[in-house]
């Protein structure tokens, strides 16, 4: 599968804990996205690298929320601290287009705060 | 006002029906249009991207764009059972930030 590629695919979680996402994008993909998505809604973008980069965060992406992108290869997104608000899918999209253009997305991370 | 404004449906058809799906948008800057497909409970699906105003064709598929009035459509034809999902357009500037701007999404069911 030559996709992009998240780990875990679903998370429970107690609130107050810390949670790590994985994120593998498509090899040649420089442009590594996050979003999350809340049922009924669109994604809302949370943050952008390219390579190793972060260029854009969204308000979103309180103090509690960190990503990262070690040698422009696979990336990770923490969160801490968590609350029941944070419950949603987490996406990861890579793209090798400028713009945010033919962004392909992963299946996501289902996280639920209990 | 938002962004994107797109009607969340839900819209049932029969299968074989041509589908029009819609989106408006209010940022005269935004430049690209794409439309995702999402299956329940996976990630979206990149069907067709464009980023002038005219049709793009692509199989059953035609994406539509009319930047004079800020109206993105997607249009399925010979609409099939598999075709059930949610269809999420996404709009993104030339230039200037990466983020895709992304609808609510319309839920799509095609009945057999």
């Amino acid at each position: 599968d030559t996709g992009v590629s998240q780990d875990p695919r679903h998370k429970i979680t107690k609130r107050g804990q810390n949670v790590t996402f994985r994120c593998d994008p498509i090899s040649e993909h420089n442009r590594l996205y996050w979003y999350r998505q809340t049922l009924g809604q669109g994604p809302e973008f949370l943050t952008y690298f390219q390579n190793e980069a972060q260029l854009e965060k969204s308000r979103l992406l309180s103090d509690r929320f960190s990503a990262e992108r070690p040698k422009g290869s696979f990336s990770t997104l923490e969160i801490q601290r968590t609350e029941q608000g944070d419950s949603a899918m987490y996406l990861c999209a890579s793209s090798a287009q400028q713009g945010g253009t033919e962004a392909f997305f992963g299946q996501g991370t289902r996280l639920t705060v209990v | 006002q938002k962004e994107v404004e797109q009607d969340p449906g839900p819209l049932s058809v029969p299968e074989g029906a041509i589908v029009s799906l819609n989106c408006t948008y209010s940022n005269s800057a935004f430049q690209y249009f794409m439309w995702y497909r999402q299956y329940s409970r996976k990630g979206p699906e990149l069907l067709m991207y464009t980023y002038s105003s005219g049709n793009k064709e692509d199989g059953r598929f035609t994406a539509q764009v009319d930047k004079s009035s800020k109206y993105i459509s997607l249009f399925i034809r010979d609409s099939q059972p598999s075709d059930s999902a949610t269809y999420l357009c996404a709009i993104t500037l030339q230039g200037g930030s990466e983020k895709l701007v992304f609808g609510k999404g319309t839920k799509l069911t095609v009945n057999p």
